[in-house]
């Protein structure tokens, strides 16, 4: 089985700065994707970024960044220039690559990040 | 491109009765999972269909079922509600391809049950 966790339960960062989360992971399985999500108050659930794990080069998306460690099964998310839309609860997620039927996410239990201004 | 929809997005029921949650996926998505989000238990993974046919279940009792239509749209239906099955239930929605298992969500059906 896998399990994801974030050591983590809550961070705060000033605006403009820059914050990274933390997130490990474990499993057995050498073909997998992993996921950050973040959910703010309003609770809708949002892809921020994915990696797939036989890719090396570490996913980017404008502002947000991953450190992806395979050996040490470390999954950080770096948020640059953090502005205040950035406060919600952050998820790491991990989901089994092979098999095209395996569709589930295990998440790990969330960091609350708030960006003050 | 719509987003994942579901309704209603809060229902209140009390214990014994049981309810129905509806998702609609993205246009062209044709897989549907369901998750059970609670403050003590986080996040937790219900069930998977995909053409109609289950393909993957959770650790959740058989109180909780769900099933797919033909256009892919999902219910999932949980009877004999307790006060524990009180969660925000999240749908997900992806595009069946190959190497694109990415989960896109539904704003959640919040369900309080008392």
């Amino acid at each position: 089985a896998q399990t994801v966790t974030q050591s983590q339960p809550e961070m705060s960062v000033q605006e403009a700065e820059t914050v990274t989360l933390s997130c490990t992971y474990d499993t057995s399985e050498n073909n997998y994707y992993l996921f950050w999500y973040k959910q703010p108050p309003s609770r809708q659930m949002i892809l921020v970024i994915r990696q797939e794990a036989y890719k090396q080069q570490n996913a980017t998306e404008n502002r947000f960044s991953v450190n992806f460690q395979k050996a040490a099964k470390s999954f950080s998310l770096k948020i640059s220039d953090s502005q205040l839309g950035d406060t919600a609860m952050y998820f790491c997620a991990f989901m089994i690559g092979s098999g095209g039927s395996n569709y589930k996410l295990t998440f790990g239990k969330g960091t609350l990040l708030t960006v003050n201004p | 491109k719509a987003g994942v929809t579901q309704t209603p997005r809060y229902l209140i029921k009390t214990r014994g009765q049981q309810v129905t949650l509806s998702c609609s996926p993205i246009s062209g998505h044709r897989s549907v999972s369901w998750y059970q989000q609670t403050p003590g238990q986080g996040l937790q993974f219900l069930f998977e269909y995909f053409s109609e046919t289950q393909r993957n279940k959770g650790n959740f009792p058989g109180r909780f079922s769900g099933r797919q239509f033909s256009n892919s749209r999902s219910e999932m239906n949980v009877s004999t509600l307790e006060l524990g099955d009180s969660a925000l239930y999240l749908c997900a929605s992806s595009l069946v391809a190959s190497g694109f298992k990415t989960q896109y969500f539904g704003p959640g059906t919040r369900l309080l049950v008392l």
